[in-house]
């Protein structure tokens, strides 16, 4: 059974700092991870997905990275700002319908 | 293309009432799905469906029912709910091709108390 994790729970840090989001995951067989966002009380925004077959993915300021043989996924979010305060999601998908996902690590960006 | 639309936003029901989650997409997915997120944690999958007339269980599908008789629509039933049903729940979509680029794409979501 696929276990994610993320760590740290909660993140808080002052405004211009680069952010670093980490996602572990169990079983490498995968066909694909997803990054999301949600901000309280809404649904869930894709961010970057990263192919079995990739390395990493970038957008904006946005930089995703994937190891599988080590069962890790880094997101990196660079010079922070207040909006990017929200909790990000890290999701594996293991075959053609099933998504595993972390609990998120919630981020906090202080002005 | 208003893609994965949920309804209600909210929905406070008693112990042992009955109702329908609707969901549907206008993106022409094949795949749809149901989950389940609690305070703290991750999604969980309820349930999901490949097509019309295709469902089948995910993870935690007890004291849940769903039907798919059309490509855009997927209701999720709750019957004789309990307070462990409290949770918000997220409706999505993706395409029905296999593939590593398929990504899924997420509802609003639908907060759902039972006291």
């Amino acid at each position: 059974k696929q276990e994610v994790t993320q760590i740290p729970a909660a993140l808080s840090v002052p405004e211009g700092e680069n952010l670093v989001l980490n996602c572990s995951f169990t079983d490498s067989a995968i066909y694909n991870l997803q990054w999301f966002r949600q901000d309280p009380g809404k649904g869930l925004t894709s961010l970057l997905l990263i192919q079995s077959s990739q390395r990493e993915q970038t957008s904006g300021r946005l930089n995703a990275s994937l190891d599988k043989s080590s069962g890790r996924s880094t997101l990196y979010i660079a010079a922070s700002q207040p909006g990017d305060s929200a909790t990000y999601l890290c999701a594996v998908r293991t075959n053609d319908y099933k998504l595993s996902f972390g609990a998120g690590t919630t981020v906090t960006v202080r002005a | 293309n208003a893609g994965v639309t949920q309804t209600p936003k909210f929905r406070i029901l008693k112990i042992g009432q009955s109702m329908t989650l609707q969901c549907a997409q206008d993106m022409n997915h094949n795949y749809m799905y149901w989950y389940r997120q609690d305070p703290g944690m991750g999604l969980k999958l309820i349930y999901y469906s490949v097509g019309a007339g295709i469902t089948d269980k995910g993870e935690v599908p007890n004291g849940y029912n769903v039907s798919r008789s059309t490509t855009e629509d997927f209701p999720l039933r709750l019957e004789l709910a309990a307070p462990s049903q409290t949770s918000v729940y997220f409706c999505a979509s993706s395409r029905g091709t296999s593939g590593s680029g398929v990504e899924q794409y997420f509802g609003p979501g639908t907060r759902l108390t039972v006291t």
